[in-house]
């Protein structure tokens, strides 16, 4: 049962244009999520994060959104550059408990944006 | 970038032989992650540790076990390799439960 979906395996955009990763969770007790991008050949790097008690999170061109409700986030990359090329992959945390700490991914989406 | 180093960095075996992977971290970080990616898979969480001695199972533990007997290694075995073992392998740590993982560069593992 997979309980983090990211539905499209990849995506391809304009340089300059805005990128929109999609992901879909369907347990409620997820209380945090986080987007990591991965180059080939590197460990995932951390990206952007947001709590359920938000429902936006903006660093520099990067902006999560979470919909509690429809139990959707997205990542919106803005303006795309060609260094965004990645995959991209979305992650959830359960609320406080024993796994707290533990996180569930997603399949990861592949993010190509062209000069 | 967290000080995170895996090794070996890539390695082949043989099926039935034992593997040992290491993680070591200068971070000082309590809690460590061993994960394993696959195509289709994504990330999936194979043991973690939240303390020296302290680990237990994440999601695709059956195979593996881990030791933790101090705070800046984490070692995964595979006590007698199996062909569908075959994987990348990531390690990750965090300082608190509630901090983002940081990730090594990863374990290229192949079983013949």
């Amino acid at each position: 049962d997979q309980q983090v979906k990211q539905n499209s395996p990849s995506l391809s955009v304009q340089e300059g244009r805005i990128s929109i990763l999609n992901c879909d969770y369907t347990n409620s007790m997820f209380d945090y999520f986080l987007w990591y991008k991965k180059y080939p050949a590197e460990g995932p790097t951390f990206l952007i994060s947001i709590s359920s008690i938000k429902d936006k999170n903006e660093d520099g061109r990067f902006t999560v959104f979470l919909n509690k409700s429809a139990k959707h986030l997205s990542l919106h990359i803005v303006p795309s550059q060609p260094g965004d090329s990645a995959v991209y992959f979305c992650a959830a945390r359960g609320s406080r408990g024993g796994s707290n700490y533990k996180l569930t991914f997603g399949k990861g989406t592949l993010l190509t944006v062209n000069p | 970038d967290a000080g995170i180093t895996q090794s070996p960095r890539h390695k082949v075996t043989e099926t039935g032989t034992p593997v040992t992977l290491r993680c070591h971290q200068t971070e000082n970080h309590r809690y460590m992650y061993w994960y394993r990616q696959d195509p289709g898979h994504g990330l999936r969480l194979i043991h973690y540790s939240y303390g020296v001695k302290d680990t237990d199972k994440g999601e695709v533990s059956d195979g593996y076990s881990v030791s933790r007997s101090k705070t800046e290694d984490f070692l995964l075995t595979l006590e007698s390799a199996t062909s569908s073992q075959t994987s990348v392998y990531f390690c990750a740590i965090s300082g608190y439960s509630n901090q983002p993982q940081h990730f090594g560069d990863g374990t290229r593992l192949s079983i013949l």
